[in-house]
């Protein structure tokens, strides 16, 4: 079955500070998505990510995906306060009825 | 509003007493999953449903079972609850499949005793 590994699994960067969260999958992705969670809470769609070399942005966040579609990369420009909270990769299977999480990355901004 | 609606939000009770986790969503959808959140595993599918009446088995579907009798509903029941089904669950649905953007519903911590 499908595996997602993410990178790191925790991050405290200063505000204002740029990173970079990792995706990477065990087999090729067809779809890959960016979630976001506050603690306890449910998860909020960011962006999807299909074709290889993809790129979206939304704000401050922009996501890549490979052109061998089984890593992509998800960055932050000049974090803030806001953007703290657990990113999610989630991938689809490749049959369109199924969902692959990754573990998770537990990001702190510190102020 | 658009949204995916989960009851109760927190529930607490004795291994064996069977539950039922409530998920109703009000945007259409066919596609609807359960999933289970537990500390360094990330989100594991417990079952899904492409349409009324179809569902099956995701990565964990064990002690757990569903239905899909309308399309706005999709109830996780425990038949028997045990202590390692404590963990923080979520509904989710998607217009279509998993090719689409998902709407989660906003979790039911559950703790067995």
């Amino acid at each position: 079955s499908q595996e997602l590994e993410q990178s790191p699994q925790s991050l405290i960067v200063q505000e204002g500070k740029n990173l970079t969260i990792n995706c990477t999958s065990s087999k090729t992705l067809y779809g890959l998505y960016w979630y976001k969670q506050k603690y306890g809470e449910g998860l909020i769609f960011l962006m999807m990510l299909q074709k290889g070399g993809e790129e979206k942005s939304h704000e401050k966040i922009t996501a890549k995906l490979d052109e061998k579609k089984q890593q992509s990369s998800l960055h932050i420009t000049a974090s803030q306060p806001s953007h703290a909270g657990i990113y999610l990769c989630g991938a689809d299977g490749g049959w369109g009825n199924k969902l692959v999480f990754g573990a998770g990355t537990i990001l702190r901004v510190k102020s | 509003e658009a949204q995916v609606t989960q009851n109760p939000r927190y529930l607490i009770t004795v291994t064996g007493k069977k539950l039922t986790v409530t998920c109703s969503q009000n945007m259409n959808h066919e596609y609807m999953s359960w999933y289970r959140q537990d500390p360094g595993l990330g989100l594991r599918q417990i079952y899904y449903s492409m349409n009324v009446e179809v569902t099956d088995k995701g990565d964990v579907p064990e002690g757990y079972k569903v239905s899909r009798k309308e399309k706005r509903n999709f109830p996780l029941i425990l038949e028997s609850p045990s202590p390692n089904q404590t963990s923080l669950y979520f509904c989710a649905s998607s217009p279509a499949g998993t090719g689409d953007e998902a709407f989660f519903g906003q979790g039911t911590r559950l703790t067995v005793v």
